[in-house]
C-alpha cells in the first residue's frame, strides 16, 4: 500500500533550527512536496524535490533521498509565524498526491 | 505564480439543504481539479478528481450521489454538497493541476457548517 509517515508534532525555539522528516512509500514516484497548512487556511506550497538532493530557498530547504525513500524540511531561524502543520505529500505513478497526516510545529520564544 | 480562488469562502446551510461550492483557476488552464476535504486537525482527504468534460473520479466511501462534482471548463469546477448533514461540516478546498503534471496550486478553501 502506499503510505506516508511523519511526526505528529514537533517543538522549537525561536531562532532555532528545526527538520522534519517524512518517509514514504508509493506506487512509482514522481516527486515529493511540503506544503505549509496554518490552521484555518489552505495549504500553501513550499517546495518540490524530484532529484536527490537538497534544495534552499531561503530559510527553507528541503532533501530528497529517493533509494531511501525518504525527505526532511528545514527551517532556520525559526520565527513564531513559522507556527504551522507542515504536510509532506508524494506524487504517486498516477500523479496523484498521497499526503502524509502533517507535523504541527510549536515555536516558542 | 498561479492563482486559485474559491467561492464563498464560508457558509452556514440548514440540514437538508443543498451547497455549492466554485473553484477557479485564474491565470492558467487546469485539466485537472481535485476536491479535498479536512476535518479538524487532521490532514486532508482526497474525495474526488476530475477532468475537464469528464465525469468525477470518486474516492472509496465518497458518495457521488451525494457530491456532485462539475468541471465544465478549464478554469472552473463545482462541488456541490446535496441533502446537507451536520456530519458534512468540514473544510473543502480544491487544487488545481496545470500542464505540468507536478504542480499543484491550492484554492483557499470553504468552511462548510450545516446547522
Amino acid at each position: 500500500g502506499q503510505n506516508i509517515d511523519q511526526p505528529t508534532e514537533m517543538t522549537a525555539t525561536e531562532g532555532a533550527i528545526v527538520q522534519i522528516n517524512c518517509t514514504y512509500q508509493t506506487s512509482g514516484f514522481n516527486g515529493l512536496f511540503w506544503y505549509q497548512q496554518h490552521a484555518g487556511e489552505a495549504p500553501t506550497f513550499l517546495s518540490y524535490n524530484v532529484l536527490d538532493g537538497l534544495e534552499e530557498k531561503g530559510r527553507f530547504s528541503s532533501f530528497l533521498s529517493r533509494s531511501k525513500g525518504y525527505s526532511y524540511l528545514l527551517l532556520k531561524e525559526l520565527q513564531m509565524k513559522d507556527s504551522a502543520s507542515y504536510l509532506c505529500a508524494a506524487l504517486d505513478s498516477n500523479y496523484q498526491l498521497i499526503w502524509g497526516a502533517g507535523t504541527k510545529l510549536i515555536i516558542k520564544p | 505564480g498561479a492563482v486559485v480562488s474559491q467561492h464563498p469562502s464560508r457558509v452556514i446551510c440548514k440540514s437538508g439543504t443543498s451547497v455549492k461550492i466554485e473553484c477557479r483557476s485564474l491565470d492558467f488552464q487546469a485539466t485537472t481539479m481535485f476536491w479535498y476535504r479536512q476535518f479538524p486537525k487532521k490532514s486532508l482527504m482526497l474525495m474526488a478528481t476530475s477532468n475537464e468534460g469528464s465525469k468525477a473520479t470518486y474516492e472509496q466511501g465518497v458518495e457521488k450521489d451525494k457530491f456532485l462534482i462539475n468541471h465544465a471548463s478549464l478554469t472552473l469546477s463545482t462541488l456541490t454538497v446535496t441533502s446537507a448533514h451536520p456530519e458534512d461540516s468540514s473544510f473543502y478546498i480544491c487544487s488545481a493541476r496545470g500542464m505540468r503534471d507536478h504542480e499543484q496550486y491550492f484554492g483557499p478553501g470553504t468552511r462548510l457548517t450545516v446547522t
